[in-house]
């Protein structure tokens, strides 16, 4: 089993949709959890942590089920601007201190 | 406030030779990482380092892959010779502390090509 592991999609909704990405992760040692963005060709950037309660930032909300070892991303009222590959990250997974991320999903948006 | 940057951009190099690769963290963060993304797989963790020291090197390949960081600022990743397989975009990154929800700041990556 990899370590993290997300549906590559992609995932083609249209301007407005809620759309929903899941992410499991192996290792039930691991400390924290991100979900990270990345454009095309550029480098991943930090969207959100995912906190035990579950947290919300605007459009985007994150869960994340420890004994499931489970994280999910959900996207209300989807943005042409919101096109872009999601990448689940646990760090504390092949190391304390080392981000472990999953090949991402790709998400597009359509007009 | 700068972020991190990488050095170069972009590098084509026939199998053989070798090849530096240079990334200035954001002033201030001991940690560093260096990840590579081979095309179609995931980002892999190739190493880490605190301040001048190597924290973590398991996810170095193979011992064709040197990296330094000497003063613990910026790091350099050799590949020497560089073979095919060697191909992707190497990231680095950088964060401030290390402990959970630490954000790691990444760079734009350098694109390597062997051929």
């Amino acid at each position: 089993r990899k370590e993290v592991e997300q549906d590559p999609g992609p995932f083609n909704v249209p301007e407005g949709a809620t759309v929903a990405f899941n992410c499991t992760y192996s290792n039930s040692a691991s400390q924290s959890f991100f979900w990270y963005r990345q454009d095309c060709r550029k480098e991943p950037k930090l969207l959100m942590s995912v906190y035990s309660s579950g947290n919300e930032d605007g459009r985007f909300t994150a869960q994340l089920n420890r004994a499931s070892q489970y994280i999910s991303l959900l996207i209300r009222d989807s943005k042409l601007s919101d096109s872009a590959t999601y990448l689940c990250v646990v760090n504390g997974g092949s190391g304390y201190s080392t981000l472990t991320f999953g090949k991402g999903t790709m998400l597009l948006v359509s007009p | 406030e700068a972020g991190v940057t990488q050095f170069p951009s972009h590098s084509v190099i026939e199998k053989g030779q070798t090849v530096t690769l240079r990334c200035d963290p954001i002033s201030g963060h001991d940690n560093l990482y260096w990840y590579r993304r081979v095309m179609g797989k995931e980002i892999k963790f190739l190493l880490h380092f605190v301040k001048e020291s190597k924290q973590d090197e398991s996810g170095m390949p193979n011992n064709r892959f040197l990296a330094e960081r000497t003063g613990g600022t910026y790091s350099t990743l050799k590949v020497q010779p560089a073979e095919l397989e060697d191909s992707g975009v190497y990231f680095c990154a950088s964060s401030q502390d290390v402990g959970a929800g630490q954000e790691a700041f990444f760079g734009q990556g350098t694109r390597l090509t062997v051929v």
